[in-house]
């Protein structure tokens, strides 16, 4: 079985650039979830569809960040203008449920200089 | 507002001994915890979760203890070997809100 696919794999910007992320998640699995970890942190949610229905953007700091899923399936992630404190990696995962593990990519590494 | 919290940044541990990664929470409403383990320029992997009906879940070297009085889980690996070496998050979610809340992570060593 494939695994969650992410691309590109590092991205170097300059600050008020903007950037998209792609992600494809795996066959099947209806939840696709954003996470973004800073360096030295846990990952942390920015937003997660079910289906192509967004079901938690809280945290998602929506003046810059955008994120859609297209047909259920793959989802892009974009920032728009970036700032120096988006450096993180940008982890896109899936479930086949709505509630419990989640399976990871490698990630996306954003340099924001 | 951190709710989930790995207090021990590193730990370091010879091999063929035990490892105890330690974790707690805040939030009384969590009811399914996992942990992941993530190597360098990979994402996090899955390796062993337990349901808040359950006090302990075992599967081979890695044994997950929940102490729901306390707020406090354990991550258990024994015996320790070289390929361990990583850093391991604790997550936990709620059955209403879905999604997963990670600790800040701990790196862990296996020395030869």
């Amino acid at each position: 079985e494939a695994g969650v696919a992410q691309s590109p794999r590092y991205k170097i910007i300059e600050k008020r650039q903007s950037v998209a992320f792609w992600c494809n998640p795996i066959s099947g699995h209806a939840t696709l979830y954003w996470y973004q970890q800073i360096l030295g942190q846990g990952p942390k949610l920015l937003i997660q569809f079910q289906n192509n229905g967004v079901v938690d953007d809280s945290q998602l700091p929506k003046d810059r960040f955008s994120a859609e899923r297209l047909k259920g399936v793959d989802s892009t992630l974009k920032i728009q203008p970036a700032k120096l404190e988006d450096s993180a990696v940008y982890l896109c995962a899936s479930s086949p449920r709505v509630y419990g593990e989640a399976f990871f990519g490698q990630g996306t590494r954003l340099t924001v200089v | 507002d951190q709710q989930v919290k790995q207090n021990s940044p590193s730990l370091s541990v010879q091999e063929g001994r035990i490892s105890i990664l330690n974790c707690d929470y805040t939030n009384s409403m969590f009811d399914y915890f996992l942990w992941y383990k993530k190597y360098p320029a990979e994402g996090p992997t899955f390796l062993i979760s337990i349901s808040s009906i359950k006090d302990k879940n075992e599967d081979g070297r890695f044994t997950v203890f929940l102490n729901k009085s306390a707020k406090h889980l354990s991550l258990h690996i024994v015996p320790s070997q070289p390929g361990d070496s990583a850093v391991y998050f604790c997550a936990a979610s709620a059955q209403g809100a879905q999604k997963l809340v990670f600790g800040q992570g701990t790196r862990l060593t296996i020395n030869p």
